[in-house]
């Protein structure tokens, strides 16, 4: 199946500082990627769904200030949590779709934020 | 706005027992659902994608099946496996550019 590299696995910063966080699509042209997170026990909340070139959407209650993303090729979209807070700390997990059909959506194997 | 529930949240079986995970969703008009895996800390696994015009797929020892007029789908897994145990969560998606939502999920222990 279709591979999904999400960079990196885990991270431990500073609060304020930021941290940014790569989806790839090795081995698909991604048109479409999304943006989650994920509090433990939980189900993944979409924070925000981007297409390549034009500017993300994002879901209701997130700061897109907050958490930048840029879709910038088809095969690299990344997510920038800006000053993060020890409220910002969760899983952070991308997906991806080659198109509009009835393509699969892939996941990256997620990003661990631990703000101290 | 559409919703989806996963029953039951949680489910231990000994190795070796047939079991069926429950998904529901609201709204019929869906594009496609689509089953996971997820296991501890990890990402999701693709593990069976129902287009809204197929009833079933099987891969494996693994069987989802679709009703949308009654917004139901289910996942029969076959002769379970201790490595069967994880997190499985059903996806909704509601066009062909449209994003998903998310089940709960039904966490899912084999005991050898």
């Amino acid at each position: 199946g279709a591979v999904v590299s999400q960079h990196p696995s885990r991270v431990i910063c500073k609060s304020g500082t930021s941290v940014k966080i790569e989806c790839r699509s090795l081995d698909f042209q991604a048109t479409t990627m999304f943006w989650y997170r994920q509090f433990p026990k939980q189900s993944l909340m979409l924070m925000a769904t981007s297409n390549e070139g034009s500017k993300a959407t994002y879901e209701q209650g997130v700061e897109k200030d907050k958490f930048l993303i840029n879709h910038a090729s088809l095969t690299l979209s990344t997510l920038t949590v800006t000053s993060a807070h020890p409220e910002d700390s969760s899983f952070y997990i991308c997906s991806a779709r080659a198109g509009t059909g009835n393509e699969k959506l892939f996941f990256g194997s997620g990003t661990q934020l631990s703000v101290l | 706005k559409q919703e989806v529930t996963q029953i039951p949240a949680a489910l231990s079986v000994p190795e070796g027992e047939n079991l069926v995970l429950n998904c529901s969703f609201t709204d019929s008009a869906i594009y496609n659902l689509q089953w996971f895996r997820q296991d501890p800390g990890k990402g999701l696994t693709s593990l069976l994608l129902i287009q809204s015009s197929q009833r079933e797929q099987t891969s494996g020892r693994l069987n989802a099946s679709l009703d949308k007029s009654s917004g139901r789908s289910t996942l029969y897994i076959a002769a379970s496996q201790p490595g069967d145990s994880a997190t499985y969560l059903c996806a909704v998606r509601e066009t062909n550019a449209g994003k998903s939502t998310f089940g709960d999920g039904t966490t899912l222990t084999v005991k050898p």
